[in-house]
């Protein structure tokens, strides 16, 4: 099974500045199979990105994934009030884990 | 409209059962692979079920293998859990997930809005 590490645990930011979220796998993605969701408080997750950089209906584009093979990155040019959340990244091809989570808060 | 809604979430005692339900619409329901995640208060998410479009193959992680099953009904559009033998450490929000096709590889496209179940004496 993939061994997922998301960094860093926590980002603290400011609105307005760019958070770089990291997605680390352990073996290689197949196929650039890799997926972000975004989870706020007492809420279900959302899904952000799919296929390493392609966003889900409704994303707004300040959010952008890249990436290839066992390094991954999620984007946010400019962090807007609702974006402060924790993000999650999936390995959806060949693994059915989930990172641990990096929580975005406000500095 | 996609809409995901589960219903079942309970106080259960250990060694107990309980059954999810998660009615679907807004989209064709025998179409589409369909999985449960869950989360333990304060953790992440565990990805632990899941069920291809037909119904045909079925996933369930070790964590829950014997105990937990999955099913569905395309007929009625809903996707069922039957668990079993519960423990504490079931102790979680489930919530109910659609497959971006049907049959893997796929990604969770939309999610319920979960469901808690507490297992304690």
């Amino acid at each position: 099974e993939i061994v997922l590490t998301q960094s860093p645990g926590t980002l603290s930011l400011s609105p307005g500045e760019r958070a770089t979220l990291s997605c680390r796998a352990s073996q290689s993605v197949s196929s650039s199979y890799l997926a972000w969701y975004q989870q706020k408080p007492g809420q279900a997750p959302r899904l952000l990105i799919y296929a390493a950089s392609s966003r889900a209906t409704g994303i707004p584009d300040r959010f952008s994934g890249s990436g290839s093979g066992t390094d991954f990155t999620l984007t946010i040019s400019r962090l807007e009030p609702e974006d402060f959340a924790v993000y999650y990244c999936q390995p959806y091809g060949n693994s059915r884990t989930f990172g641990q989570g990096t929580k975005v808060e406000i500095k | 409209e996609v809409q995901l809604l589960e219903s079942g979430g309970d106080l259960v005692q250990p060694g107990g059962s309980l059954r999810l339900s998660c009615a679907a619409s807004g989209f064709t329901f025998s179409s589409y692979a369909m999985g449960w995640v869950r989360q333990a208060p304060g953790m992440g998410l565990e990805w632990f079920s899941a069920i291809t479009d037909s119904g045909d193959d079925t996933y369930h992680a070790e964590s829950v293998k014997g105990r937990f099953t999955i099913s569905r009904d395309n007929s009625k559009s809903t996707l069922y859990l039957q668990m079993n033998s519960l423990r504490a450490e079931d102790t979680a929000v489930y919530y109910c997930t659609k497959g971006s096709v049907a049959r893997r590889p796929y990604y969770f496209d939309y999610w319920g809005q979960g469901t808690l179940v507490t297992v304690s004496s």
